[in-house]
């Protein structure tokens, strides 16, 4: 079965500020790769994703992920946080086969507040 | 348009209840989905119709009792619901059943008094 780690919880940022949110996987064939945020409020919206090609994805509102497949990450980056990027950031896995094939698993979440 | 609805937004129900959350999507996605969302907690996945079958159950009680009448509908049937069930119940579609995107709706918050 696949899992997904996210490193914080909480991060707390000013404005202007960049943004990593750390995302781990373990799994042990090939997955599609997403991030998705909750705002407060609102429900689940994609950010960015990753199937294939160049690791190096780029996402609405400035958001960007690099995939690197030999540390089974996924993190997510922003070169200047606004305060309306406060929300809630879900990276989840989706594998391309075997017995977790279609079953989208979530990490935990990372609440990101970023202060005016 | 990506959108998914569900409705109700809110439902309160006794644990002898019988009530119904609904879902609708118009994108032609064949594959459907219901989560289960706890607070503080990501979502997990409940059930997945592909082509309007049921494709994937994940070991959840009978007292969730899903059906997909159409491509376009999704209905989650409740039953004898417990206190522990109260959570917020999202939709997702997504345009082939697999590791494609999915697209979510804005969840139905459920209370099991």
């Amino acid at each position: 079965a696949q899992s997904v780690s996210q490193h914080n919880h909480h991060v707390i940022l000013s404005e202007a500020a960049s943004l990593e949110l750390g995302c781990n996987y373990s799994y042990g064939g090939t997955v599609n790769l997403f991030w998705y945020v909750q705002y407060p409020g609102q429900h689940l919206q994609l950010l960015l994703k990753y199937f294939s090609g160049d690791p190096l994805v780029k996402g609405i509102k400035g958001f960007e992920a690099e995939f690197i497949k030999s540390k089974f990450s996924f993190n997510l980056r922003k070169p200047s946080v606004q305060w309306s990027d406060t929300a809630e950031y879900f990276c989840a896995v989706n594998a391309q086969g075997g017995t977790s094939y279609g079953k989208l698993t979530f990490g935990q979440g990372t609440i990101l507040t970023v202060q005016p | 348009d990506t959108e998914v609805t569900q409705t109700p937004k809110h439902l309160v129900m006794g644990m002898t209840n019988k009530k119904s959350l609904k879902c609708e999507q118009h994108m032609g996605h064949r594959a459907m989905y219901w989560y289960k969302q706890k607070a503080k907690k990501p979502p997990e996945l409940m059930f997945v119709y592909s082509y309007e079958k049921l494709s994937i159950n994940e070991s959840v009680p009978s007292r969730f009792s899903p059906e997909c009448p159409n491509s376009s509908l999704l209905n989650l049937h409740l039953h004898a619901l417990q206190p522990e069930d109260s959570a917020l119940y999202l939709c997702a579609s997504s345009r082939l059943a697999g590791p494609d995107t999915q697209y979510f709706g804005p969840g139905t918050r459920l209370t099991v008094l």
